[in-house]
């Protein structure tokens, strides 16, 4: 049961390219989540999806943009990277709203 | 609007005491509730939810917490903490199934627990 993975796990780049953060659950899970993780500010949404086609802003989305076409996978684009956005994305999945996320390992992502 | 309070960024325990990290939530409706781990460099772990059904919740790795709506707290205890225990927790909150809400989790700032040898 691989459930919820996440890649790259380690990414450098440099300001103003476009990097992809992949995301893939073999749940069949409706909802995907995805968030940053920076210190002192916790876990900060930045989109969600509540089934494939169907996408909607958390709440730090500026910068990003997040696609579904297909249940299973969610990426997630920065379109212009900046310093700003170095942080670690942590990809999750639900089975309904409001219940329990289950949450991939994370990718660290560094912006130079 | 639902919030999430952990009381201590960073607590402290000896190997073999009681283990109470705090988490209170303001919810305009019965909540539903989580708390999850995360270890050094991986994702958030389920340790246990409460969804409306016993107060007093079992999780993972002898953790429990129990739903106190009159405190609108969720503590999360362990009688007796290990090493192994070492982590960063958050507690989390979502107005579940009801109307006029996304759904979507609101999470603590969460609490690093240290344990001592």
């Amino acid at each position: 049961d691989a459930g919820i993975t996440q890649s790259p796990r380690y990414k450098i780049t440099e300001t103003g390219r476009q990097v992809t953060l992949m995301c893939h659950q073999t749940w069949s899970h409706s909802y995907m989540f995805w968030y940053r993780q920076d210190l002192g500010h916790g876990l900060r949404l930045i989109y969600y999806s509540a089934a494939a086609d169907i996408t909607d802003k958390g709440e730090v989305p500026d910068g990003y943009v997040v696609s579904r076409s297909k249940t299973e996978n969610f990426p997630l684009t920065l379109e212009s990277a900046t310093r700003s956005q170095t942080s670690v994305y942590f990809c999750a999945s639900s089975r309904d709203r409001g219940r329990e996320q289950y949450f991939g390992p994370g990718t660290r992502l560094t912006v130079t | 609007a639902q919030s999430v309070t952990q009381l201590g960024s960073h607590v402290s325990v000896s190997e073999g005491a009681l283990v109470l990290l705090r988490c209170n939530y303001s919810s305009s409706v019965p909540p539903y509730l989580f708390w999850y781990v995360q270890y050094p460099n991986q994702g958030l772990q389920l340790l246990l939810k409460y969804t409306s059904a016993a107060t007093l919740v079992k999780g993972i790795n002898g953790f429990e917490a129990e739903f106190k709506k009159s405190e609108t707290s969720f503590h999360l205890t362990k009688p007796s903490a290990h090493m192994s225990d070492a982590a960063e927790y958050f507690c989390a909150v979502s107005e579940g199934d009801f109307g006029g809400s996304q759904g979507n989790l609101i999470f603590g700032k969460g609490t690093k627990l240290s344990v001592k040898p």
